[in-house]
């Protein structure tokens, strides 16, 4: 029962370096999300998705770009690394758009942009 | 806009004292869900309670009880007798019928001293 799986759990970059983050849920659900901690703050929403092929913007998405080619998997890509996005991220997937359902979170990729 | 405010950044409490933990939200939607999180120092991220914005009865879980007021826009979070445990990030979330998408607040950091 593995939920929503987040790759790699740590990661160092290098300013301007490219990376991915991966992310995978095996509920079949529908919606996922991308989120952003930064210190003392709460979560905010980079990119979310309503099911393959369909992607949209949240709160923070510059400076990222996702896909999602299957209900099963949805990535975050960051093209060039900058401080400004050393942050922890989280992947959330949900069920139902009414969310009358928790969201489920991964446990998280902490990013330190160097 | 949605907007969720946590009054107390930080709260220290002895065990076995009663805390809440307060939540303010503002809204347009007429159908919302609002929820708790916890985030203990391993930094994943425990779903508690979700609500909907149709039932304001307050409910009780344990030790943890919730008071959701729409009259006061508030979901306040209450631990009785806390515990060492309890030592964590809460955060409360609100998430209205656009695809599930969370607004978060910025988290109250509770620290029980045994």
């Amino acid at each position: 029962n593995a939920g929503v799986t987040q790759t790699p759990k740590f990661r160092i970059l290098k300013i301007g370096q490219s990376m991915t983050l991966q992310c995978t849920q095996d509920m079949n659900h529908n919606y996922m999300y991308w989120y952003r901690q930064d210190p003392g703050m709460g979560l905010k929403l980079i990119y979310y998705s309503v099911g393959a092929g369909i992607t949209d913007k949240g709160e923070v998405p510059n400076g990222y770009n996702v896909s999602r080619s299957t209900t099963e998997d949805f990535p975050l890509r960051l093209e060039l690394a900058a401080p400004s996005q050393t942050s922890v991220y989280f992947c959330a997937s949900s069920a139902d758009r009414v969310l009358n359902t928790e969201a489920f979170f991964g446990q998280g990729t902490r990013l330190t942009v160097v | 806009a949605q907007k969720v405010t946590q009054a107390q950044t930080e709260i220290s409490v002895v065990e076995k004292e009663d805390v809440t933990l307060d939540c303010v939200y503002e809204t347009r939607d007429t159908t919302y869900y609002l929820f708790w999180y916890k985030q203990p120092p391993s930094g994943e991220l425990v779903f508690l309670i979700r609500r909907n914005s149709f039932d304001e009865q307050n409910e009780i879980s344990g030790r943890y009880s919730w008071n959701f007021q729409k009259s006061t826009s508030s979901f306040n979070f209450t631990i009785t007798a806390s515990q060492v445990v309890d030592s964590a990030v809460y955060f409360c979330a609100l998430s209205g019928t656009s695809y599930g998408k969370l607004t978060f607040g910025q988290g109250t950091i509770l620290t029980v001293h045994p």
